[in-house]
């Protein structure tokens, strides 16, 4: 099974200023035929998750471009340009080359 | 509207059965895989397992393999997410999402989820 570690497990942020997720996974997620099945996805208080970032670096319809992924391998990160107020909620990294597996989650709020 | 309508909140008994559903609409069902994800309270999100209505071919994470049954009646648009004796660790909330291709899983679309709580 392939194990996805997200750091950190929380994450204070003053409007305004970056913010940066790790997430690593026990293999890499190259797959043979080139892509990298690397995605971020968000969870704001007491909604479904909601797809951000797909195949490590491509933002989502509707996505403000202060989000951007960037990795390769096992090694990935998600960063907030500029956090705003309704970036709060759960950020989880997620792997789909071999089954799927979700990280823990990293928790982001507001200072 | 493309949207994914999940069923309603249930509270069961251990040793009861449960089928909760997921209906489609909006956009073709039938060419979307659909997979079921798990929230305990408090937690993170698992994968349980994914079928694709057009063939019915079905996938498990191996946690979930043999605990619960995904469904599909491609008919009426909807996938189904079924236990045949629950316990109180399976008090969760439980998501459906749609998934557009046959590798390199992701879920584009989500339902709002069934809010599921077992307790004698």
């Amino acid at each position: 099974d392939i194990v996805m570690t997200q750091t950190p497990l929380s994450l204070s942020v003053t409007p305004g200023q970056p913010a940066s997720i790790s997430c690593k996974s026990s293999q890499s997620l190259l797959h043979s035929d080139g892509k990298t099945y690397l995605f971020w996805y968000l969870q704001k208080p007491g909604q479904s998750p909601q797809l951000l970032i797909y195949e490590v670096s491509n933002r989502f319809s509707g996505v403000p471009d202060r989000f951007s992924g960037s990795g390769s391998g096992t090694d990935f990160t998600l960063k907030i340009s500029r956090v705003e107020a309704e970036d709060v909620g759960v950020y989880y990294c997620m792997q789909s080359i071999q089954l799927l597996t979700f990280g823990g989650g990293t928790k982001v709020e507001i200072k | 509207e493309v949207q994914l309508v999940q069923s309603g909140a249930e509270v069961k008994k251990p040793g009861e059965s449960l089928k909760i559903s997921c209906k489609g609409s909006g956009y073709s069902f039938t060419t979307y895989w659909i997979g079921w994800v798990r929230q305990m309270p408090g937690k993170g999100l698992e994968w349980m397992g994914i079928i694709y209505p057009g063939d019915s071919d079905t996938r498990y994470s191996p946690s979930f393999q043999g605990q619960v049954t995904v469904s599909v009646d491609k008919s009426n648009s909807t996938a189904y997410l079924q236990w045949s004796s629950l316990k109180a660790s399976d008090t969760a909330m439980y998501y459906c999402a749609r998934n557009p291709r046959r590798t390199g899983w992701y879920f584009d679309l989500w339902g709002r989820g069934t809010l599921v709580t077992v307790s004698s």
